[in-house]
């Protein structure tokens, strides 16, 4: 089965900086997509950015990208120009193309400091 | 505007009493799930439904059950409840399967 491996319990970053969030993952499959969640204190899932295996290019959505190394299986989430609402727990998950059966990491604390 | 809801938001029952955990969503999604999150394990998958009359074991499916009868509602019924079942759960709902699924606020469920 696939796992997802977030190393960073916690993260904190000042106002205004980048920071960087940490996944791993553990797959057979060629072809299979990649999320970033959002959750903060509201509990609310809330979808920041997803991957496609098959595309090489990393996705952005505004201040948030993705470094995507699929050899090294490998995707990481930078956030530019850390806003006090970045403060979250954030989840990395994997996901093959063909079903629908999602495999989340335990999460990251990112805390963002005035 | 289209939207997923959870009912109750919060729940506390106690050990052997039957729990049913309502979803709806108004997307009008083929796709619905149901996950529980403990600390530690992220999100984990418990019940999925590609459509109506069509119900998936997931990841910790044990102890809980799910029907389909039409579109917009996945209920999550515990039949006897578990100190083990305290938890978060959460509801989500894709149009179909390569989708992104969005996901419902949350139940906080305490069996005493």
């Amino acid at each position: 089965a696939q796992t997802v491996t977030q190393s960073q319990p916690e993260m904190s970053v000042q106002e205004a900086e980048t920071v960087t969030l940490s996944c791993t993952y553990d797959t057979s499959e060629s072809d299979y997509y990649l999320f970033w969640y959002k959750q903060p204190p509201s509990r609310q899932m809330i979808l920041v950015i997803r991957q496609e295996a098959y595309k090489q290019q990393n996705a952005t959505e505004n201040r948030f990208s993705v470094n995507f190394q699929k050899a090294a299986k490998s995707f990481s989430l930078k956030i530019s120009d850390s806003q006090l609402g970045d403060a979250a727990m954030y989840f990395c998950a994997y996901r093959s193309r063909n079903n629908n059966d999602m495999r989340f990491g335990a999460g990251t604390r990112l805390t963002v400091k005035p | 505007d289209a939207e997923i809801t959870q009912s109750p938001r919060h729940k506390i029952t106690e050990t052997g009493r039957q729990v049913t955990l309502a979803c709806h969503q108004t997307w009008n999604h083929n796709n619905m799930f149901w996950y529980r999150q403990d600390l530690g394990h992220g999100l984990r998958l418990i019940h999925y439904s590609y459509g109506v009359q069509d119900t998936n074991k997931g990841e910790v499916s044990d102890g809980y059950s799910v029907s389909r009868s039409n579109t917009e509602d996945l209920p999550l019924t515990l039949e006897s409840a578990a100190s083990s079942q305290t938890s978060v759960y959460f509801c989500a709902s894709s149009e179909s399967t390569p989708d992104t699924q969005y996901f419902g606020p949350g139940t906080r469920l305490t069996v005493l």
